[in-house]
């Protein structure tokens, strides 16, 4: 499949700084998607872009498209415990999802 | 109120001895996807209902198996588990197939 690969591999922050995963492709991407992980939990769906460029804000969290559909971001501003999880990045190719190895978030309160 | 059921959460079988995991949905959606997620990886897709289309992944061992008697249910069957298979299964429900995905809890899944 499509692979997209995923950095950082791990953050560890303080509480109230800011967060960025990338996700970045050689080939150009239909769509991405966004999940999160909570420890123990199941992945949950944040997001999906899909035009050249886009960028969609869901309060601290905003998530980018690349222009090219090569590369994708997701940034949260200060950071709180609760974001605390994996951030996976997703790509659609064909019929199925083909995941990024995710970035782990820690926050220090 | 969930929509995604798996049973159960924690499941535990003895070397070679075959287990089922089971999903249900209450979403009526259309796709059912099974998922292996090992330890601080990315889940990694087993197989895929599309209705009754079966498809599975190149890489998937013979080992497992599924099956969908209905829209609702999902099973997914692993004839002789190995000391490798132990991992959380997830399965995921969507819509379509380009549409998000909704997970279960997921099944832990250890081997004895």
């Amino acid at each position: 499949g499509q692979q997209v690969m995923q950095i950082p591999q791990y953050q560890h922050v303080q509480e109230g700084e800011d967060f960025t995963t990338y996700c970045n492709s050689s080939t150009t991407l239909s769509n991405i998607q966004w999940y999160k992980q909570r420890p123990g939990g199941h992945p949950v769906f944040l997001i999906q872009l899909v035009k050249s460029g886009e960028v969609k804000k869901q309060k601290r969290l905003t998530f980018q498209f690349g222009e090219a559909k090569k590369n994708s971001s997701l940034h949260i501003t200060a950071t709180q415990t609760t974001d605390v999880g994996t951030y996976f990045c997703a790509n659609l190719y064909g019929n199925k999802l083909v995941f990024g190895a995710g970035t782990i978030l820690r926050v220090k309160s | 109120d969930a929509m995604v059921i798996q049973n159960p959460r924690y499941q535990v079988t003895q070397f070679g001895k075959p287990v089922t995991l089971s999903c249900s949905q209450t979403l009526n959606h259309n796709v059912m996807y099974w998922y292996q997620q090992k330890s601080s990886q990315a889940p990694k897709l087993l197989f895929h209902y599309y209705d009754k289309d079966f498809n599975n992944e190149a890489d998937t061992p013979d080992n497992f198996q599924s099956r969908r008697p209905n829209t609702s249910f999902c099973f997914l069957d692993i004839r002789s588990p190995g000391l490798g298979d132990a991992a959380m299964y997830l399965c995921a429900t969507s819509r379509g197939s380009n549409q998000p995905q909704h997970f279960g809890d997921g099944t832990r899944l250890s081997i004895l």
